[in-house]
């Protein structure tokens, strides 16, 4: 099983700022990663996926790098609606998530 | 519009069954793979099961393996989760997702572009 590691658990931000994150793979996923957005009560949002396409609809401020092991999902600034949690997902072996990162406010 | 609706879910009895259903809608059901993904309260996501669009091919996660069994009716666009012998630790909201899986790999195991709103599973005596 490939694991994700999502890094920080918590990022505590204002609006306006640059948030990133990171996801780290046990082994290389190649491109095979997307990232996902929950917000509390709703279904996950998918955001990105090959690592770096936006999916349908997703804002520019939102990118996504990496690949093989380490993954960057960016968001340039933080608009009040970003306030969530944040998922990393791998599909080349089977499916996994990262356990989360949460992006509150300061 | 491209729509998923869950239901089913409730209150069971460790060791009871229940059974979920998705309803899809706006979009060629039959076309894509779709998969069941879980939530514990206040944890984060757990892929459960996928199931190919022609339904021959299906897949399960370790912690559901031979106690659910995932399946479709293409002609009724629905999915199904039956799930058996049930225990605490299944408690969670299910989500049914519809798969995307551009390029290369799998449309077994792929990204959800669409997700239902969700429907919860409590286990509890």
């Amino acid at each position: 099983e490939i694991v994700l590691t999502q890094s920080p658990a918590t990022l505590s931000l204002s609006p306006g700022e640059r948030a990133t994150l990171s996801c780290r793979a046990s082994q290389s996923v190649s491109r095979y990663l997307a990232w996902y957005q929950q917000k509390p009560g709703q279904a996950p949002r998918l955001l990105i996926y090959e690592a770096s396409n936006r999916a349908t609809g997703i804002p520019a401020r939102f990118s996504g790098s990496g690949s093989g092991t380490d993954f960057t999902l960016t968001i340039a600034s933080l608009e009040p609606e970003d306030f969530a949690v944040y998922y990393c997902q791998q599909r080349v072996n089977w499916v996994t998530f990262g356990g989360g990162t949460k992006v509150e406010i300061k | 519009e491209v729509q998923l609706v869950e239901s089913g879910g409730g209150l069971v009895q460790p060791g009871g069954s229940l059974r979920l259903s998705c309803a899809a809608s706006g979009f060629t059901f039959s076309s894509h793979a779709m998969t069941w993904v879980r939530q514990a309260p206040g944890k984060g996501l757990e892929w459960v099961s996928s199931i190919s669009g022609n339904t021959v091919t299906t897949s399960y996660a370790d912690s559901v393996k031979g106690r659910f069994t995932i399946s479709r009716d293409n002609s009724q666009d629905t999915l199904s989760l039956q799930m058996n012998n049930l225990r605490a630790d299944d408690t969670a909201i299910y989500y049914c997702a519809k798969n995307y899986a551009p390029g290369a790999g799998s449309p077994l195991f792929a990204y959800m572009d669409v997700w239902g709103k969700g429907t919860t599973v409590t286990v509890s005596s």
